[in-house]
């Protein structure tokens, strides 16, 4: 079973506040991801780290930032939030190793930007 | 430009049936093929993987078949269940350079009818 845990669940958040959605893992997984997914589209890489100390951006440009000061911690921070913010933030990690090692998501942040 | 397309967003099946999910896939250079079911307000759990070396991959009710000539994947689910209805994401990846990280599929939604 996957221990990895996302908070909050549900965020619903005026425009220009900052927003920290927190991601803690269990597993002592180096590797850790976040995705910003739409309904009824793929999950979008945004930001991933292959350890502490390490963070780089995804495929999908994004204006949050997140930062890997402890292995098992992986906050994204958005300083200013907007309405094209919305969407659903899921979070991973997985083992080191080959890029086919499973992935295991939490359950995810809705975010909504009003 | 979407390197993982899974063209059908739904699929409905009987009970006790075969459900045949499909990917297809532009990029040669991917190496590894994923499954992974996302229920409602959950994350998305692993659920079977497939190396380029092999062109089918089995465990218990679940068999994936991957045709590289083709680049195409398919996942069968055999005998269908009720408790199998989730939306089922298709990803892929490589070693190295862009393909390094996990592609997702818009993903397909399945429902098992009882």
């Amino acid at each position: 079973e996957a221990d990895i845990y996302q908070t909050p669940r549900y965020l619903v958040i005026g425009t220009g506040k900052k927003i920290t959605l927190e991601c803690s893992q269990t597993m002592g997984h180096d590797k850790m991801y976040w995705y910003q997914q739409d309904p009824g589209m793929e999950l979008h890489l945004i930001h991933y780290s292959y350890g502490v100390n390490s963070t780089e951006k995804g495929d999908l440009s994004s204006e949050s930032t997140v930062s890997r000061i402890r292995t098992e911690h992986f906050p994204l921070t958005l300083e200013s939030a907007r309405p094209s913010h919305t969407s659903q933030y899921l979070c991973a990690s997985s083992a080191a190793g080959p890029p086919n090692q499973p992935q295991h998501f939490g359950d995810g942040t809705r975010l909504s930007i009003l | 430009d979407q390197q993982v397309k899974q063209n059908s967003p739904s699929l409905s099946v009987q009970e006790g049936r075969i459900s045949i999910l499909n990917c297809d896939y532009t990029n040669s250079m991917f190496d590894y093929f994923l499954w992974y079911k996302k229920y409602p307000a959950e994350g998305p759990t692993f659920l079977i993987s497939i190396s380029s070396i092999k062109d089918k991959n089995e465990d218990g009710r679940f068999t994936v078949f991957l045709n590289k000539s083709a680049k195409h994947l398919s996942l069968h689910i055999v005998p269908s269940q009720p408790g199998d209805s989730a939306v089922y994401f298709c990803a892929a990846s490589g070693y190295g350079g862009a393909t390094n990280k996990l592609i997702f599929g818009t993903g397909t939604l399945l429902a098992v009818q009882p």
